[in-house]
């Protein structure tokens, strides 16, 4: 089972807003609505911040949205604001024994 | 407060083998199926494995990678999930992560969305 595909980088400056992709196939992505998003710092655990594509966790910031289209789905950061900046993580469920794969990762960097 | 506790890591050679576990508190340990996560330094996510609640069976799945090297077990009286990895290799070098799924009322993400993490432990497999 492959990883999701991720851009390495995304910058933005604050205020802004960007977008990270997460692409897969027709057997994770493009099969379930099942995506998911995690924010993570250095040295820290991941956190979850969109689950079903689209839905927050409660606590979690409505500057964070997300979408899915075919086999791509989307998280997108409004707002940019410094503490944004980390790595963040796309997941899918999958029809494959592995259950769950993760993206590659991105880098969000605030300018 | 929900919270998850690893421990266990350590420097070991390959071909050898540890014990890592996860110790759970501030919900119903017993209903929940439990994922360990790995990150390797510098790396991304991995998924490693996951147990289901004893009310199924305790069914486990693994990642190719670790198939048949590794064993998840939970022991429900003592709230905590194990992940015995044995002929290990350096590839294996990672922050092991235990985590759980996302409950929305009775809706339980178990096997997608995982909100509760621990802090992870680090697992070093090098001569």
């Amino acid at each position: 089972q492959s990883a999701l595909t991720q851009p390495a980088s995304v910058s933005g400056s604050p205020g802004q807003s960007i977008t990270i992709s997460c692409t897969g196939t027709s057997s994770d992505v493009g099969l379930y609505n099942y995506v998911s998003w995690y924010q993570q710092y250095p040295g820290k655990a991941p956190k979850l911040i969109i689950y079903e594509v689209s839905n927050r966790p409660s606590g979690v910031s409505n500057r964070f949205s997300g979408s899915k289209s075919g086999n791509t789905a989307s998280l997108t950061i409004s707002g940019l604001q410094a503490e944004d900046e980390g790595d963040y993580y796309c997941s899918s469920y999958t029809t494959t024994n592995t259950l769950s794969v993760f993206g590659t990762g991105t880098k969000v960097t605030v300018l | 407060e929900v919270q998850l506790v690893e421990s266990g890591g350590d420097l070991v050679k390959p071909g050898g083998s540890l014990r890592l576990s996860c110790s759970a508190s501030g919900f119903t340990f017993s209903n929940a199926w439990l994922t360990w996560v790995r990150q390797a330094p510098g790396k991304g996510l991995e998924w490693v494995g996951r147990i289901k609640s004893k009310t199924s069976n305790e069914a486990t799945d693994y990642a190719a990678p670790v198939k048949g090297r590794f064993t998840i077990s939970r022991d429900d009286s003592k709230d905590t999930v194990y992940l015995q990895m044995s002929s290990l290799k350096a590839e294996d070098t990672a922050v092991y992560y235990c985590a759980a799924g996302l409950c929305v009322g009775a809706d339980c993400h178990w096997d997608d969305a995982f909100e509760t993490w621990g802090q992870g432990t680090m697992v070093t497999v090098s001569s």
